[in-house]
């Protein structure tokens, strides 16, 4: 079964510090991978994806096949990262479906 | 701002109740999808449709339905026969065709039982 692993629902790192929110994922082939953010009060939206290479506020994401991983990274975290962070592959074949973890509580505290 | 539209913010339903989500896009978005989200659950797919007359269940389809009449809309009925219908539900569109398309999301509805 295509699953999604996201292992802490929350994490809580110091201003300028780095962060990394963990993904692993199962699946057959090769997904296209997206993380998307939802700050405070804003309607869930696109952060980053794997297929433009792009780092977005400061944020990278690295697609490991051989750990079926994609974690999210950032060196120097900023108090308007404070977020829930979800990772999500979408399946091939057709039907461009998006299967999401369960969500990541990133606390930023100055 | 333009987007994707979901009405009402809240709703309640009483029990027997069918009620009506709806979602409007003016992005001109060929797929659009609905997602269950509850507390620690993330978000679960229980329709989508991909081109207008067509939609296919997701992972969690029981005690709801769909239509897809026009391109900008994808409304969302929650049955009767759905047992827990409590949750945050939001509406997704994306252009269609290719991997790598992202979607684009609603503010939800919130959904309470009575």
């Amino acid at each position: 079964a295509q699953r999604v692993t996201q292992p802490e629902k929350l994490l809580s790192v110091f201003k300028g510090a780095p962060v990394e929110l963990k993904c692993n994922y199962s699946y057959s082939g090769s997904p296209e991978l997206f993380w998307y953010v939802q700050y405070s009060r804003q309607r869930l939206q696109l952060l980053l994806r794997h297929i433009s290479r792009e780092s977005i506020k400061g944020f990278t994401a690295d697609l490991n096949k051989g750990e079926t991983s994609f974690h999210l990274k950032k060196p120097f975290a900023q108090e308007e990262d404070s977020a829930m962070y979800y990772c999500a592959p979408q399946t091939q074949g057709g039907s461009e479906k998006l299967v999401f973890g369960k969500g990541t509580k990133l606390t930023v505290n100055p | 701002d333009g987007g994707i539209t979901q009405s009402p913010k809240y709703l309640f339903r009483k029990e027997g109740q069918n009620v009506t989500l709806s979602c409007e896009q003016n992005l001109n978005h060929d797929a659009m999808y609905w997602y269950r989200q509850d507390p620690g659950q993330g978000l679960r797919l229980i329709y989508y449709s991909q081109i207008v007359n067509d939609f296919q269940k997701g992972d969690i389809a029981e005690g709801y339905s769909v239509s897809r009449e026009k391109k900008e809309s994808f409304p969302l009925t929650v049955t009767s026969a759905q047992k827990n219908p409590t949750a945050f539900y939001l509406c997704a569109s994306s252009i269609q065709g290719g991997i790598g398309q992202p979607q684009h999301f609603g503010d939800g509805t919130r959904l309470s039982i009575l």
